[in-house]
């Protein structure tokens, strides 16, 4: 097991609906990332927090948005639910003071249905 | 055309066998290169990292980068059918997770 732990497993919501999806790392990872990955593809940076600060963010629009909590707890929050967010979403977090890409341990994510 | 091209499969092999695993990609500024392994309903699990261009190995498992073709792999050698999952390839011109791109994923399957 990685320690990353994320909740709920599963969610259905309709259209144009907000979401909040949550995240717990182990205690001292103090970076989380979070992916989306669609049915059959891999997973698309979202966005990635380090001390409780956006530090970088990937082609999605403004409706996505994120929190983090000095617990090693993180949100994905998600405005105006749209069909094409159906997808799986995963957290990832990293030690401190480690490379992200070397020392990254994802969730078993949450999988978003939206109808 | 995607930044990487990976084979979606299925590919199946017998127990025992070695299997390759390929990606192409387009980013020659592409230096980090990544290949996790994801059970069905589990997330990605990082199995291989390597910088820049050579060999790594790691127990029963090879990664080969070669940037001149722009071209990676990973060699599973004795395949055991707990090695059934799908196998994403993932690179990044950057150290920063903000950069990095997927495969779409190759499902394996190890026939007993």
């Amino acid at each position: 097991e990685t320690g990353v732990t994320q909740s709920p497993t599963h969610l259905i919501k309709t259209r144009g609906q907000q979401v909040t999806l949550r995240c717990s790392s182990q205690s001292g990872h103090n970076t989380v990332s979070w992916y989306q990955q669609a049915l059959g593809q891999g997973p698309q940076f979202i966005f990635q927090y380090y001390r409780e600060e956006e530090n970088g963010r990937g082609n999605f629009p403004p409706r996505f948005s994120g929190l983090q909590f000095p617990n090693y707890s993180s949100e994905l929050n998600v405005n105006a639910l749209e069909l094409d967010d159906s997808a799986l979403y995963l957290c990832a977090s990293s030690p401190a003071g480690t490379s992200v890409l070397e020392t990254q341990y994802f969730g078993p994510g949450t999988r978003l249905l939206v109808l | 055309q995607k930044e990487v091209e990976q084979d979606p499969g299925p590919l199946s092999v017998p127990e025992g066998a070695i299997v390759s695993l390929n990606c192409t990609y387009s980013n020659s500024a592409f230096q980090y290169f990544m290949w996790y392994r994801q059970y069905s309903r589990k997330g990605p699990e990082l199995l291989m990292y390597t910088y820049s261009s050579g060999n790594k190995e790691d127990g029963r498992f090879t990664a080969q980068v070669d940037k001149s073709s722009k071209y990676i792999s990973l060699f599973i050698r004795d395949s055991q059918p707990s090695d059934s999952a799908t196998y994403l390839c993932a690179m990044s011109e950057y150290s920063s997770a903000s950069k990095i791109i997927f495969g779409s994923g190759t499902r394996l399957s190890i026939r007993p």
